[in-house]
């Protein structure tokens, strides 16, 4: 049972190139969300989903774009990055139910020049 | 809207002194409450939670937080710190509704000195 597991580790892209960061999940966990986490801004959610073909914006979505065509694999993609992404990103996964314990992954590091 | 937040960015004590760390939150029902550790380069690991009942909750690892609602806290305590919690914890709340949004304090970071 790897939990979540989240590609690549680090990242340097160049400002304007696209990238997508994978993140999968081997619970069966119907939710799953992605963060981005700051200095001094802790983590602030991206995007989530509420199970496969359902997807809906946090209170930081502009600039990247999600879908989730399994319950196991939540890619997340930037499609033209900019410095201001620059930042370590996490995948997290819960289960439907009241639990609202989330499972998190060991993050991305992108760095954009 | 719900917030959390943790007055302390920064907290060194010496190993075997007692600790506690400060989390208040904002959010019109019965909140979920929880405690987050994360370790260098490592994700998130829940230290405990907050749903109903008992106030003072027990976590993993040796600590323990308090609910206490006339104050809107939710303070993680330990009574002897070791070395290896060396970490930056994170208070949240979790929102009740189709979707468990969970929001974040932006941490406090731990030092322990020997």
């Amino acid at each position: 049972n790897a939990g979540v597991t989240q590609t690549p580790k680090f990242q340097v892209l160049k400002t304007g190139q696209s990238m997508t960061l994978q993140c999968a999940q081997d619970m069966n966990h119907e939710y799953m969300s992605w963060y981005r986490q700051d200095p001094g801004m802790g983590l602030r959610l991206i995007h989530y989903s509420v199970g496969a073909g359902i997807t809906d914006q946090g209170e930081v979505p502009n600039g990247y774009n999600v879908s989730r065509s399994t319950t196991e694999d939540f890619p997340l993609r930037l499609l033209s990055a900019a410095p201001s992404q620059t930042s370590v990103y996490f995948c997290a996964s819960s289960r439907q139910g009241g639990s609202y314990e989330q499972y998190f992954g060991p993050g991305t590091r992108l760095t954009v020049t | 809207a719900q917030s959390v937040t943790q007055p302390d960015i920064h907290i060194t004590v010496s190993e075997g002194a007692s600790l506690e760390l400060r989390c208040n939150y904002s959010y019109g029902a019965t909140p979920y409450l929880f405690w987050y550790v994360q370790s260098p380069g490592q994700g998130l690991q829940l230290l405990l939670k907050y749903f109903s009942g008992d106030t003072l909750v027990q976590g993993i690892k040796g600590f323990e937080a308090e609910f206490k609602r006339s104050q809107s806290s939710f303070n993680l305590r330990k009574p002897s710190v070791h070395w290896s919690d060396a970490a930056e914890y994170f208070c949240a709340v979790g929102v009740s509704g189709g979707y468990q949004k969970v929001t974040f304090g932006t941490g406090t970071k731990l030092q322990v000195i020997p």
